[in-house]
């Protein structure tokens, strides 16, 4: 039973182009998020949403539109696809939403971008 | 904001020794920590994590220790095994309740 799932594992596309990503949690968790992990294994959360509303929204560009139609879903649309959005991108979860209570998060196992 | 660091990027260590990961964070409002493990090809995964009102954590094989004075966090595992090695990161939750994550440092452990 996978707690939380991303599809596609890979993702190989043209740059210009309009990509989503999917993610799935079966954990009964009321928060998930987006992180983007660079070719240094940076990690650099993106976008955090509770319960279907957006809750942390970094400096991502507007290009990269997060979509939760329910609590455990979240998917990652991304327009105008380029170079520099090549990456690794997770989805996580946690029952809290890190305001105070116990912030584990538990990851996806990835989305590896790469923009031609 | 926060800004997390691992003192070294890299650790090599001989299989049965005691390993230990260092990282500094920057804010001193920093009221949680959590150390994960990323082997190669998955997502992050939880190990162990800390409060600021403790000093000390333990788990199996390994153990979180946290010197607000000096903002400095580590984690030692103990009798190091080949499954251990993997990319470590260390994170802490600022007050604007974002997890920050380090860069991480990659532990090779040695036959």
């Amino acid at each position: 039973d996978t707690a939380v799932s991303q599809t596609p594992k890979y993702l190989v596309t043209q740059m210009g182009n309009d990509k989503s990503i999917k993610c799935e949690q079966n954990l009964g968790h009321d928060t998930m998020y987006w992180y983007k992990q660079d070719s240094k294994k940076f990690l650099k959360i993106m976008f955090s949403y509770n319960n279907k509303e957006l809750i942390i929204n970094e400096t991502v560009p507007n290009r990269f539109s997060p979509k939760s139609p329910d609590k455990a879903h979240l998917n990652l649309h991304i327009n105008s696809l380029e170079l520099g959005d090549s990456a690794v991108y997770f989805c996580a979860s946690s029952q809290e939403t890190g305001r105070g209570g116990r912030d584990e998060q538990f990851f996806g196992p990835g989305t590896r971008l790469t923009v031609l | 904001g926060e800004n997390v660091g691992l003192h070294l990027p890299t650790l090599s260590v001989q299989e049965g020794d005691n390993s230990i990961i260092n990282c500094a964070y920057s804010n001193s409002a920093s009221d949680y920590f959590i150390w994960y493990k990323q082997e190669s090809g998955k997502g992050p995964q939880f190990i162990i994590d800390i409060r600021s009102n403790m000093d000390k954590r333990q788990g199996q094989r390994v153990t979180v220790l946290l010197n607000k004075t000096v903002k400095h966090l580590s984690l030692q595992i103990a009798a190091t095994q080949p499954g251990d090695s993997a990319v470590y990161f260390c994170a802490a939750r600022s007050n604007d309740y974002k997890l920050s994550f380090g860069a991480g440092t990659t532990v090779t452990v040695r036959a």
